[in-house]
């Protein structure tokens, strides 16, 4: 069964460098997704992306984040000058289309040190 | 963010016998409900989901309840496995009005199936 693929599946940074995540959703899915857990905490939307560009994103996505689909496969998530509170499981998601679930790749862990 | 609660962090059932997962939520927006399983080191693994047309959908062990009146929904899981030991995740979004169907959790509820 086709899934989410993402990686890093961990990612150690220093406080202030920049990082870059990176998730390929299922092939024939037209909607993307970056959603973020800290520890103990729900998951909570960051970022949508459609037809190559942000269609939402929430308050927390602000100017130290960008995402992109640099192909036609990959869609990233950067994080421009990484701060203590960014460390979280980032999550990516993909959907088909209408009224289809969201399907999640297994997440990446960042500690930011 | 309060919009969807999952007032039990944790349930324990027998094996062979129902479990029954709760969500509430206070947007009445919201008109697509999904819930997720996810295991420790996993992204969340996509269950069953119930448009707010609809008061039931059933997909094998798992069926899903909606009681929009009341704004709640259950996960009935019969016969519950010991496999089933996850965390549940309920999620809601609001698609009307060509919204991009953004997720809104409640915080999970830890079930452990016991033998």
């Amino acid at each position: 069964e086709p899934e989410v693929t993402q990686t890093p599946s961990h990612q150690v940074t220093q406080m202030g460098q920049e990082v870059i995540l990176r998730c390929v959703p299922i092939s024939n899915h037209l909607y993307f997704y970056w959603y973020r857990q800290i520890l103990g905490q729900k998951v909570e939307f960051l970022v949508s992306f459609y037809n190559n560009e942000i269609s939402e994103k929430s308050e927390i996505f602000d100017d130290q984040f960008s995402v992109e689909r640099p192909d036609g496969s990959n869609f990233t998530l950067k994080i421009r000058s990484t701060k203590l509170e960014d460390s979280a499981m980032y999550f990516c998601a993909s959907r088909r289309g209408s009224n289809q679930p969201q399907h999640f790749g297994d997440g990446t862990r960042l500690s930011i040190l | 963010d309060q919009q969807v609660k999952q007032n039990s962090p944790s349930l324990s059932v027998q094996e062979g016998r129902i479990s029954i997962l709760n969500c509430d939520y206070t947007n009445s927006m919201f008109d697509y409900f999904l819930w997720y399983k996810k295991y420790p080191a996993e992204g969340p693994t996509f269950l069953i989901s119930i448009s707010s047309i609809k008061d039931k959908n059933e997909d094998g062990r798992f069926t899903v309840f909606l009681n929009k009146s009341a704004k709640h929904l259950s996960l009935h899981i019969v016969p519950s496995q010991p496999g089933d030991s996850a965390v549940y995740f309920c999620a809601a979004s609001a698609n009307g009005g060509g919204s991009n169907y953004k997720l809104t959790f409640g915080k999970g509820t830890l079930l452990t199936v016991n033998p």
